[in-house]
């Protein structure tokens, strides 16, 4: 069954510091990938998106993301994190069928 | 703000019941999708129209159903409910079939 994992229910980390929310797939043929974020008592905001090319994938607040196909992994990374980025990440993936699946989400908890 | 809209905002009824919820998509965007989120469930994709036909079917009880009008707004209608349909319904739209998805905030159904 096509799936998305993602491990975590919940990251700390510490303000400055950088943070991965780890994301991996399990879906046949070329997936799109996307991470969105979620804060509470809102609607899902699209953070970024990876269909095809480079493997490094920037969007917005200074996320980014590496699509690692051997790995089937698309993990998003903050070089440095804010407390203001503290909600709830989701991975999601579009197969072939032009379905979509979404993570269960991770909390992110930035830490002053 | 996404820029799509959802009506209501809330919304109680009974068991047995049925409701229509309304959205309203991005201006331009032909792609119209919803989702069910809820605490053991998840985000659930649900269906997506593109340009007023149905695209993709994800996990919708037959219950359930949903049209795109020429005007491209969406009713996702639900009948019978039960105790287990209260969720948080969304709604989000995009340009095409397979770009980032913009929400709407979402309209919290509770079945009494």
């Amino acid at each position: 069954a096509q799936s998305v994992a993602q491990p975590e229910d919940q990251v700390n980390v510490a303000e400055g510091n950088p943070l991965t929310v780890k994301c991996t797939y399990s879906v046949s043929g070329n997936p799109y990938l996307f991470w969105y974020v979620q804060y509470p008592n809102r609607g899902l905001q699209f953070l970024l998106k990876y269909i095809t090319g480079d493997n490094l994938v920037k969007g917005s607040y200074g996320f980014e993301a590496e699509f690692n196909k051997s790995q089937t992994s698309f993990h998003l990374k903050k070089p440095s994190a804010l407390v203001s980025d503290s909600a709830l990440y989701f991975c999601a993936v579009r197969t072939g069928t032009y379905k979509y699946i979404f993570g269960t989400g991770t909390r992110l908890k930035v830490l002053a | 703000d996404s820029g799509v809209t959802q009506t209501p905002k809330h919304l109680i009824t009974a068991t047995g019941q049925r409701v229509t919820l309304r959205c309203s998509p991005r201006s331009g965007d032909l792609s119209v999708y919803w989702y069910q989120q809820s605490l053991d469930q998840g985000l659930q994709f649900l269906i997506q129209y593109y340009n007023g036909e149905e695209r993709a079917k994800g996990n919708i009880l037959e219950r359930f159903s949903a049209q795109q009008f020429p005007d491209l707004h969406s009713e996702l209608n639900l009948s019978s409910l039960e105790l287990g349909d209260s969720a948080l319904y969304f709604c989000a739209s995009s340009p095409g079939l397979a770009n980032e998805q913009y929400f709407g905030p979402g309209t919290r159904l509770t079945v009494t």
